[in-house]
This record gives structure tokens, sequence and C-alpha cells, in this order.
């Protein structure tokens, strides 16, 4: 079935830098797009990124754009999120979760992110 | 603010139906039959409900449906049940500079 694993969130000061990374498992992880979506505490969620399925496109939310990356490693079957000149308002957890035909079909767990000093 | 508007709560007995609207504009839902709509209980991970504006994947009740009008997609429970409660977003596919696009989500209470 598909898996979809977060990991790299924690604390991290204001202004600093922290990459996630989501494995994915039980699927084809190379012929589909991927996105992270975040949810802050307490609030709705919010579109983040995607990615093509081979890396060829990239596309963000207009407050994240210039701040965060996404790429994937099709050979490890593995998204990221590079993410920069943290803010407090980026606290949030943060899901990974793959894409089919333009509709956000499965979701992992999520990561939580916490910026504060 | 969200670019999907929906209510911020619903409620309804036990049996009952309630629609939850999700209202956004001619760049997205009006243009797009790439709507969806995600359960989501707390501290759990959203769960795909319905695609492609009326669509359910495999093993989601049939209590479950949707519909679009012009700008307007709708989520429709029917049978109400107690597991029914929890937060519902919409979701839509959009040609402005955020390509996804989700509602601020509803809160189903069940009375």
């Amino acid at each position: 079935q598909v898996q979809l694993v977060e990991s790299g969130g924690g604390v991290v000061q204001p202004g600093r830098s922290l990459r996630l990374s989501c494995a994915a498992s039980g699927f084809s992880f190379s012929i589909y797009g991927m996105h992270w979506v975040r949810q802050a505490p307490v609030k709705g969620l919010e579109w983040v990124a995607v990615i093509w399925h081979d890396g060829s496109n990239k596309y963000y939310a207009d407050s994240m754009r210039g701040r965060f990356t996404i790429s994937r490693d099709n050979s490890k079957n593995t998204l990221y999120l590079q993410m920069n000149s943290l803010r407090a308002d980026d606290t949030a957890v943060y899901y990974c979760a793959r894409e089919s035909m333009g509709t956000i079909d499965y979701w992992g767990q999520g990561t939580l992110v916490t910026v504060s000093p | 603010q969200s670019a999907l508007t929906q209510p911020a709560s619903v409620s309804g007995s036990p049996g009952q139906s309630i629609t939850i609207s999700c209202t956004g504009t001619s760049s997205d839902v009006g243009s797009y039959n790439v709507v969806s709509w995600y359960q989501q209980h707390p501290d759990k991970a959203p769960k795909l409900m319905i695609y492609d504006v009326n669509k359910r994947p495999s093993g989601v009740s049939n209590r479950f449906s949707g519909s679009k009008s012009g700008n307007t997609a709708s989520l429709t429970i029917s049978g109400l049940q107690a597991e029914d409660e929890a937060d519902y977003y919409c979701c839509s596919y959009a040609d402005i500079s955020s390509l996804w696009v989700f509602g601020g989500g509803t809160k189903l209470t069940v009375l």
C-alpha cells in the first residue's frame, strides 16, 4: 500500500534552515507528481509546492517562493523540502502528498516544524 | 485568507444530510473539474473523500457525494453518522501563481 513517511522536522530558530524528507513506498514513485502541504496549529491546510514526476517543473505558493525549494531523488524514492530563512509563521505540520491526475490522493502523517527563538 | 471560501462550521443530527459549500472563482473551481474534498480527524492526516468534483475513491462510503455549479463546489453527506464528525477541506487546481488552493475548512459536528 502507499506509504509516505516524513522526517526532518524539529525546533529551529528564526532565520535558520531546515530540510524535510519524505520516503515513499508502495507505488512507482517516479511516475507521480509530489506535493508539500502544511497546516499551522489549529489552522487549515495550505498548499506549499509541487514537483513534476521527473523534476522538470516546480511550483510554489507565493509566500514560500524564493525561500523554499522542492526536489526529489527518484533513485531513492524520496521527496525533499529545503526551507531557508524560516519565520515564526512557518511553524506547522508539513505533509508530503502524492498527486494523481491533478488530485492530491495520499498523504503522509506529517512532520512538525517549530520556528522559535 | 484562504483562496476558497467554506463555512466555518455545520452541524446535523444522526441520519440527516448536510451540505458544505466551497466557493472559488473563475480561475479555479469555475474553470476546472479538478475539485477534491478531504476529511481530517483530530491529529490525523487528511483523507481523500471526493475527487474530480464527484468521484469517490475506492473504499469511501456512497453517503459522500460531490457536485459543482459555476464557481461553487459542494460536498453532501447523507445519513450522518457519529464518525463523520471531522474537519472537511475542499481543494481545487487553479490557473494562478499558486497552482493548488485549499478552502479554509469546515468543522462538522454531529449532534
